[in-house]
């Protein structure tokens, strides 16, 4: 069975500077999908990035950008440029090659400071 | 466009009671997938809906939870007898076809056992 990791349970980040959340995944599998969601408090999941293991090409979606290190079954998730809005639990969750269910990490509190 | 709808939001209730979530999928989603969400953790997946087919309900606690997907568009989760360790936050999630991957959540309902 496919497992998640997020060491990190809380981290804090001064507004305008860069921060990683780290994420460890164990699996068998060779072709899988990778993701990275924000829930806000109180409000409900969004996805903020979503890797495919086949690609070596790191996703980037604006201030988000990932570390994708396929061999250690690594994949990190930089936030550039913290915003008081990125304020939330980030989860970084696996999906298997058939696409059928998420695997979450027990998610990582991020705060950012003003 | 709409995302996806739970309601109730907020639902208290006392221990042996039991219980209703309804979940309404974005429009043309086929897929719907009921999480629960512990508190302090990430989701785990109870049961996902192809159609009106439950393909995976392996997670699902078959003695006191059931649910249903009449018509392949909106769902219902139900606990009968609720107990004191089902006070969380139950998701649900609608995606398009397992190829785009992405699961859009719900904001989820806070069910509190008393």
């Amino acid at each position: 069975a496919q497992t998640v990791t997020q060491s990190q349970p809380e981290m804090s980040v001064q507004e305008a500077e860069t921060v990683t959340l780290s994420c460890t995944y164990d699996t068998s599998e060779s072709n899988y999908y990778l993701f990275w969601y924000k829930q806000p408090p109180s409000r409900q999941m969004i996805l903020v990035i979503r890797q495919e293991a086949y690609k070596q090409q790191n996703a980037t979606e604006n201030r988000f950008s990932v570390n994708f290190q396929k061999a250690a079954k690594s994949f990190s998730l930089k936030i550039s440029d913290s915003q008081l809005g990125d304020t939330a639990m980030y989860f970084c969750a696996f999906m298997g090659p058939y696409g059928n269910k998420l695997v979450f990490g027990a998610g990582t509190i991020l705060r950012v400071k003003s | 466009e709409a995302g996806v709808v739970q309601s109730p939001r907020y639902k208290i209730i006392e221990k042996k009671q039991p219980v209703a979530f309804w979940c309404n999928p974005i429009s043309g989603h086929n897929t719907l997938y009921w999480y629960l969400q512990n508190l302090g953790q990430g989701p785990e997946l109870l049961i996902r809906y192809e159609n009106e087919e439950a393909v995976d309900d392996s997670q699902l606690p078959k003695d006191r939870f059931s649910a249903e997907r009449l018509k392949g568009v909106d769902s219902t989760l139900k606990i009968q007898p609720a107990e004191l360790g089902d006070s969380a936050v139950h998701l649900c999630a609608s995606s398009s076809n397992l190829a785009s991957n992405e699961q859009f959540f719900g904001p989820g309902t806070r069910l509190t056992v008393l």
